[in-house]
């Protein structure tokens, strides 16, 4: 196991609600990035938090927005949730830097009906 | 945008033959070239990854080979076990961010005894 640790595990939400999902990095890591997997594809990149700022952002709306901690955990919003947005969400965590591995957790099963 | 394009999207070996996987990506920017293999209904687990100063890499039974000029990077896996059966990413860094990653849209691998 890699020491991400994602919660919840699965979360059923209704169309237009707001939701938080939340990532514990790996110690030692002050790195974490968001990815949104959908049903038999690819994960695609939302946005990254080094050192509790936002580095870096994927091709997703607005309503998504983040954190990250002192302690370098990190929570994923997502406001106004629509169907399209069930998916698997996975977080990753890193040293930083170039050359280091990104760790995933488990990710967080999102159903919106 | 940034894109990674993954090929085949199956395939089919007998255990004990070769698995070559192939990616293109267009960030000629991008400098960190990882493979996950994901289990179903498991997170992604780093299996092998590559740099843009390195042509080639090898783990045991896997390798991966990377062409700069081509923008073309492969996975090989030799003596493939039924074990191997899963989906396999290649991912490309986004720039020279190393967590922040484009994915291609996976390779199922199935591996007959």
């Amino acid at each position: 196991e890699t020491g991400v640790t994602q919660s919840p595990t699965h979360l059923i939400k209704t169309r237009g609600q707001q939701v938080t999902l939340r990532c514990s990095s790996q110690s030692g890591h002050n790195t974490v990035s968001w990815y949104q997997q959908a049903l038999g594809q690819g994960p695609q990149f939302i946005f990254q938090y080094y050192r509790e700022e936002e580095n870096g952002r994927g091709n997703f709306p607005p309503r998504f927005s983040g954190l990250q901690f002192p302690n370098y955990s990190s929570e994923l919003n997502v406001n106004a949730l629509e169907l399209d947005d069930s998916a698997l969400y996975l977080c990753a965590s890193s040293a930083g830097g170039v050359g280091t591995e990104a760790f995933f957790g488990q990710g967080t099963r999102l159903t919106v009906v | 945008g940034e894109n990674v394009e993954q090929h085949p999207s199956t395939l089919s070996v007998q255990e004990g033959d070769s698995a070559v996987i192939k990616c293109t990506y267009s960030d000629s920017a991008s400098n960190y070239f990882p493979w996950y293999k994901q289990e179903l209904g498991k997170r992604p687990q780093l299996i092998i990854d590559i740099r843009s100063n390195v042509g080639e890499k090898k783990d045991q039974r896997i390798a991966v080979t990377l062409n700069k000029t081509a923008k073309h990077f492969s996975l090989h896996i030799t003596e493939t076990q039924p074990e191997d059966s899963a989906v396999y990413f290649c991912a490309a860094s986004i720039g020279r961010s190393q967590g922040n990653l484009i994915f291609g849209k996976g390779t199922k691998l199935s591996v007959k005894p």
